[in-house]
This record gives C-alpha cells, sequence and structure tokens, in this order.
C-alpha cells in the first residue's frame, strides 16, 4: 500500500517568510495529492490539491510542486502571516481506486512568529 | 450544496461505556464515507470507509464498529470503551473523483 512520508514534523517562521513542507510516497501509481490545513480544535480543510498531470499549481500565497519521477511534493506558503500557523497534513491516493482512500502524512506544525 | 454533520460535538463518557456517533451528508448521493480518529497532538488514522449502504471496510482491528444504514448516514459504534478510545473523530465524504471533505468531528474522552 501506499506509504506517505512528511518533513518537518515542526516549523518555526517569521512573519513575512515563506514556508515549505515536503512530502514523499511509495506507490508511483498515486496521482491525486491533496494539502488540508488543521487549525487548533477544528477539521481539517482542503486548501490545494494537485493531480498528476500537472508539475505545479498555484493559489495566492501557497502552491504545491510534483516530481512524479522523484515521487514527492511540496507545500510552499509565501510571505506567511499569523493565521497561517496550524497544522498542515498532506495525503496521496490512486483515484480510480476502489473506496479512493487517501493516505496522509503524519503532519507538520507550522507556527508563524509575529 | 452538501454539508455534513456529526453529533455529539463533544461527549464524554466512562470506560465500558458504549458508543455511538453518528454522520450524516445533505446535497449528494453515494458518496464515499469515511471515520477517522486523531488522538491529541497526533495524526489521522483512518478507521472505516463505506462505499455504499452495507458495505463496510476496516483498516485497522479494534473495539469499534461501523455501519451505514442509509446511503448518507455513516455510525460509529462500540460495546465496551477503552481509555484509548478517546479522541478526536472525523467522519469524511467523497463523491468520485473528486475532493474529500471533514465533517465537523467529535471530541470523545474517556474517563
Amino acid at each position: 500500500g501506499e506509504n506517505v512520508e512528511q518533513h518537518p514534523s515542526t516549523l518555526s517562521v517569521q512573519e513575512g517568510d515563506s514556508a515549505v513542507i515536503k512530502c514523499t510516497y511509495s506507490d508511483s501509481a498515486s496521482n491525486y495529492f491533496p494539502w488540508y490545513k488543521q487549525e487548533l480544535g477544528k477539521r481539517p480543510q482542503l486548501i490545494i490539491d494537485i493531480r498528476s498531470n500537472v508539475g505545479e499549481k498555484k493559489d495566492q500565497r501557497i502552491a504545491v510542486t510534483l516530481n512524479k519521477t522523484a515521487k514527492h511534493f511540496s507545500l510552499h506558503i509565501t510571505e506567511t502571516q499569523p493565521e497561517d500557523s496550524a497544522v498542515y497534513f498532506c495525503a496521496a491516493t490512486t483515484l480510480e481506486e476502489a473506496g479512493n482512500m487517501l493516505t496522509f502524512g503524519g503532519g507538520t506544525r507550522l507556527m508563524v512568529k509575529p | 450544496s452538501q454539508t455534513i454533520h456529526q453529533w455529539p460535538a463533544t461527549l464524554v463518557q466512562p470506560v465500558g461505556s458504549p458508543l455511538s456517533l453518528e454522520c450524516t451528508v445533505e446535497g449528494t448521493s453515494n458518496p464515499n464515507l469515511y471515520w477517522y480518529r486523531q488522538a491529541a497532538g497526533r495524526g489521522l488514522q483512518l478507521l472505516f470507509y463505506s462505499v455504499g449502504i452495507g458495505q463496510i471496510s476496516s483498516e485497522v482491528p479494534q473495539n469499534l464498529s461501523a455501519s451505514r444504514p442509509q446511503d448518507r448516514q455513516f455510525i460509529l459504534s462500540s460495546k465496551k470503551l477503552l481509555l484509548s478510545d478517546s479522541g478526536f473523530y472525523l467522519c469524511a465524504w467523497r463523491i468520485g473523483y473528486n475532493e474529500q471533505f471533514f465533517g465537523p468531528g467529535t471530541r470523545l474522552t474517556v474517563l
């Protein structure tokens, strides 16, 4: 089955700096890679996703890149703000599989210091 | 638009008591449904998933069970709770090859 590794487990940045979170996956058949943001005590919220037919996707201050050859993908947050502080989870799946189960990384706690 | 509900929002139960958590989805039909558990400060552990009424797959052996009596209803149960069952229980849904969305969650404390 799929295995997703996420690094770092904690990340502290100064407000305005960039933050990068990296994930690697094991199953070369995986073709869908979402990122979730979870604020303290709340549900994970989908913030961006990428499918294997593109190498990069951007939405305002966040972007995701995908390297299928190396089997890794990354979340980039530019101009970080205190409200970006949260736990971020990456995930991977093969969309055509029954149940479409996401395999999640272990999470990254991002702290943005004002 | 689609919405997902979970109840109760919080629950405090003694060890050995039964459990029933409910999840319902509105505004869609035949969703894939998932139960996750998140221990304090930890990641997301998939417990069960269902691709249709009465179809349940278990990912982790434990004292929990799940049922899907209706297309948009997913229930998580236990006959006897353990201390280790404490956590944040999240229901999620997905349609076809689209995004997965989580419900608001139930915070369970077993004392």
